[in-house]
């Protein structure tokens, strides 16, 4: 078991560009969670996969974001046209069980748009 | 929608102190109720979980009680290390067609020797 990776840990980008984020889950977990985490802040939900279904979104998750889970493995969270409102940590969490009994989440991107 | 509501830090202790950081939560029916802990550059850990009303949540000697007629799920530990420092996140889970944990702000722990 290697925990939940993500990848990459850090990215600076100019606003206006396109950015791709990739999480790994741990492998036996079929369930799959981004959050946003800003600074002084709790996590906020973005989004949740079942396996390759995409089956809840936040309205936090506008439209320069798409994540896709395409095989039921790992997913990738892309953001079209960074804004600097965008800046914060991604995180990525996975589970087997349903939510009531915790996610494990990974150690995040954190995004730098300048 | 669930809130949590956290006491606001930092709190800074001295080493070998009693720590309390205070949680209370709003959400539909009952919800489960956690504690994750944040080290410096690093994601989210689960700390420790109750599922039920008067369920006790225990590990590394950090305890909470789910107390449902206060709404509450504070954290305890009664000898605090320099190794305890870190943001601790309360946050709970209500289920009802949704898959989102809610999370409170943060409480910013310093622990010094």
């Amino acid at each position: 078991d290697t925990g939940v990776s993500q990848d990459p840990r850090h990215k600076i980008t100019k606003r206006g560009q396109n950015v791709t984020f990739r999480c790994d889950p741990i492998s036996e977990h079929n369930r799959l969670y981004w959050y946003r985490q800003t600074l002084g802040q709790g996590p906020e939900f973005l989004t949740y996969f079942q396996n390759e279904a995409q089956l809840e979104k936040s309205r936090l998750l506008s439209d320069r974001f798409s994540a896709e889970r395409p095989k039921g493995s790992f997913s990738t969270l892309e953001i079209q046209r960074t804004e600097q409102g965008d800046s914060a940590m991604y995180l990525c969490a996975s589970s087997l069980e349903l939510p009531n009994y915790g996610y494990t989440f990974g150690s995040g991107t954190r995004l730098t748009v300048v | 929608g669930d809130s949590v509501t956290q006491m606001e830090g930092p709190v800074t202790l001295s080493e070998e102190a009693f720590l309390t950081i205070n949680c209370t939560y709003t959400a539909t029916g009952y919800p489960s109720l956690f504690w994750y802990v944040q080290y410096p550059g690093e994601g989210l850990q689960l700390l420790l979980k109750a599922t039920k009303a008067d369920d006790k949540g225990s590990n590394k000697g950090f305890e909470a009680t789910y107390r449902k007629e206060t709404t509450s799920f504070h954290l305890e530990k009664g000898s605090v290390q320099v190794s305890d420092s870190a943001v601790y996140f309360c946050a709970s889970y209500s289920g009802a067609g949704s898959y989102q944990l809610t999370f409170g702000k943060g409480t910013k722990l310093s622990v010094i020797p």
